[in-house]
């Protein structure tokens, strides 16, 4: 159990464009989920925390316009990355929250290229 | 100073060999500790979780927590040349976002 997939898991834009990345938890229900992104061979930098429901929370730093999060479901966040730019070129990767203690499962990471 | 400190390698051992990876904390809140295992190019994977000081076995993994030292290890044995990756570990205190440690690169070569 405790299965959390990413669609897509590459996508190529060109600049200017906005691409959308789906986080799902596949077998259980996750009331929060949390976007990262992680630069080569360095360790995972939080972007936001996403509730179900409500606003999501975001890390001093990160633009909330530019990255669009929404956590309709309890299965499913989305983070839209909007008129992107070469320098959003990253390995971006959720996690999701289950149950009453504090482990979470992350997905298998979106690599994103823009030209 | 960080959080969370760890170590980052490369640490390399031959197959076999017994691993120690090791973490050291400085919030006395932290409830919650995993390791994760992370292949290049990979989300990270969960390997073992535990709530509060003790220890924890699962297959050839074994995590250990001492709160009174705000110190965690995380030992393979037997280990394998598959099991090279990067190893972070993590903590929170609940329902919070995860503190991370740098993660230690492994090498287990044949």
């Amino acid at each position: 159990g405790a299965v959390v997939s990413q669609h897509p898991s590459r996508v190529i834009c060109k600049s200017g464009t906005s691409v959308k990345i789906e986080c799902r938890s596949l077998d259980f229900q996750a009331t929060t989920m949390f976007w990262y992104r992680q630069f080569p061979k360095q360790s995972l930098m939080l972007m936001a925390t996403s509730n179900e429901g409500s606003k999501a929370t975001y890390e001093q730093g990160v633009e909330k316009d530019k990255f669009l999060i929404n956590h309709a479901s309890l299965t499913l966040s989305t983070l839209t990355v909007t008129s992107a730019h070469p320098e959003d070129s990253s390995f971006y990767i959720c996690s999701a929250h289950r149950g009453i203690s504090g482990e979470q499962y992350f997905g298998p990471g979106t690599r994103l290229t823009v030209t | 100073q960080k959080e969370v400190e760890q170590d980052p390698g490369p640490l390399s051992v031959p197959e076999g060999a017994i691993v120690s990876l090791n973490c050291t904390y400085s919030n006395s809140a932290f409830q919650y500790f995993m390791w994760y295992r992370q292949y290049s190019r990979k989300g990270p994977e969960l390997l073992m979780y535990t709530y509060s000081s003790g220890n924890k076995e699962d297959g050839r993994f074994t995590a250990q927590v001492d709160k009174s030292s705000k110190y965690i290890s995380l030992f393979i044995r037997d280990s394998q040349p598959s099991d090279s990756a990067t190893y972070l570990c993590a903590m929170n205190t609940g329902f919070q976002k995860l503190v991370f440690g740098t993660g230690t690169r492994l090498l287990v070569s044949p």
